[in-house]
């Protein structure tokens, strides 16, 4: 049964350091991770899509790795801002045999305060 | 273009009364997913349809929760009768078909007390 881990659950820095976010999972058979940003009380925000066949994504401040072999995803988020404070949320959606695509497995997130 | 519109956003009701929840997902996507999100965790999918057929409705408490999307657009979620353990947030989501991106509503954030 594939399982998602996010490392660590919480996380606080001072604005305009760099950091990352950690996410694992357990079986590599995945069509493609995602990551999400979740601000409390509202619904989930999608930031990245990485397909199994891609290494990274990059997006404004943010990039993404997948290593797909050692079940391995990075969230890298350049020069934070009091902005980014949220919960981010790394999803993968498993391979099923037998079964034409499925639901995304989230890790339970990390929750991410950038002080001023 | 609109994104996945949900209601209503809050619900406060007695237990072993009804609910439902209704969701409009973002015009042409044909897959449709209902999570349940308990306080810090992740979203758990309850059910997903793949336009008006539901395809994985494993995790779906059939004894309470019932689902429907009619002529494959809009789709209701249903509880009854709700239980304590059901307070959560029921998030819904759709994708272009399978393997792409998904974009979630705002979600409604159920209280049985």
């Amino acid at each position: 049964k594939q399982e998602v881990t996010q490392i660590p659950a919480a996380l606080s820095v001072p604005e305009g350091e760099n950091l990352v976010l950690n996410c694992s999972f357990t079986d590599s058979a995945i069509y493609n991770l995602q990551w999400f940003r979740q601000d409390p009380g509202k619904g989930l925000t999608s930031l990245l899509l990485i397909q199994s066949s891609q290494r990274e994504q990059t997006s404004g401040r943010l990039n993404a790795s997948l290593d797909k072999s050692s079940g391995r995803s990075t969230l890298y988020i350049a020069a934070s801002q009091p902005g980014d404070s949220a919960t981010y949320l790394c999803a993968v959606s498993p391979v099923v045999a037998n079964q034409a695509g499925t639901a995304l497995i989230f890790g339970k997130g990390t929750t991410l305060s950038v002080s001023s | 273009e609109a994104g996945v519109v949900q209601s209503p956003r809050y619900k406060i009701i007695e237990k072993k009364q009804p609910v439902a929840f209704w969701c409009n997902p973002i015009s042409g996507h044909n897959t449709l997913y209902w999570y349940r999100q308990n306080l810090g965790q992740g979203p758990e999918l309850l059910i997903r349809y793949e336009n008006e057929e539901a395809v994985d409705d494993s995790q779906l408490p059939k004894d309470r929760f019932s689902a429907e999307r009619l002529k494959g657009v809009d789709s209701t979620l249903k509880i009854q009768p709700a239980e304590l353990g059901d307070s959560a947030v029921y998030l819904c989501a759709s994708s272009l078909d399978n393997f792409y991106e998904q974009y979630f509503g705002p979600g409604t954030r159920l209280t049985v007390t």
